[in-house]
């Protein structure tokens, strides 16, 4: 079955504390993307990945790595976790760029909680 | 922000009824998509529609967009309960994408 996983699916850290959320897609698909919801504020772009060890920066990339050595994961670090990044994280892929209007198909989610 | 904004926040309808939703945006698109999910879920693809398109249909969904307002509607049509969700726009821009904040959608049995 096409999909995209993620895991952990809950996660209860502590401040400061590095943890790192995995990304995996069965796709083939070049492009990736870690996405932050927020109660209203919609999702919001963390970083993405064009392909293998090409990545940059969204709109909330502070506090944040990524990394893309194999085209299948995405892993998304936080190295000091702060309350702040308390949220409900999401995973996409999809199959290359977005300029062409391509669909994107998120994982399941990851809800974080920092105290 | 490059967010775009939707409206209404929140709404509520009887089962059987139309509900229309609208998303605004402020920069150029090559196209527009609709997302929707269910509490607390990863997104689901509904619809895209191109910037050379002014309406496209998928079954109960009809998407509009005036390119010349900077805006989309998504009308979805005899509602059901199972549509209960919220509905999220979204843009790519460069290599980037844009969500906007949502409707929320109530769809009451």
């Amino acid at each position: 079955e096409a999909q995209v996983t993620q895991n952990p699916r809950y996660l209860i850290t502590v401040t400061g504390k590095k943890l790192t959320v995995t990304c995996s897609q069965n796709m083939n698909h070049e492009y990736m993307s870690w996405y932050r919801q927020d109660p209203g504020l919609g999702l919001r772009q963390i970083y993405y990945s064009m392909n293998v060890e090409v990545t940059d920066k969204g709109d909330v990339p502070e506090g944040y790595k990524v990394s893309r050595k194999e085209k299948r994961n995405f892993p998304l670090i936080l190295e000091s976790p702060s309350p702040n990044q308390t949220s409900l994280y999401f995973c996409a892929s999809s199959p290359q760029a977005l300029g062409v209007g391509t669909t994107q198909y998120f994982g399941p989610g990851t809800r974080l909680l920092v105290l | 922000s490059q967010q775009g904004e939707e409206d209404p926040q929140a709404l509520s309808i009887q089962e059987g009824e139309n509900a229309t939703m609208n998303c605004s945006y402020k920069t150029s698109i090559n196209n527009l998509q609709w997302y929707r999910q269910n509490s607390g879920r990863g997104l689901v693809h509904l619809i895209l529609i191109r910037s050379n398109e002014r309406e496209k249909h998928s079954g109960r969904l009809r998407v509009t967009l005036d390119t010349s307002k900077k805006s989309s509607s998504l009308l979805i049509t005899a509602s059901r309960a199972a549509d209960t969700a919220s509905y999220f726009c979204a843009r790519g821009e460069g290599n980037q994408f844009y969500f906007g904040t949502g409707t929320s959608l109530t769809v009451i049995p």
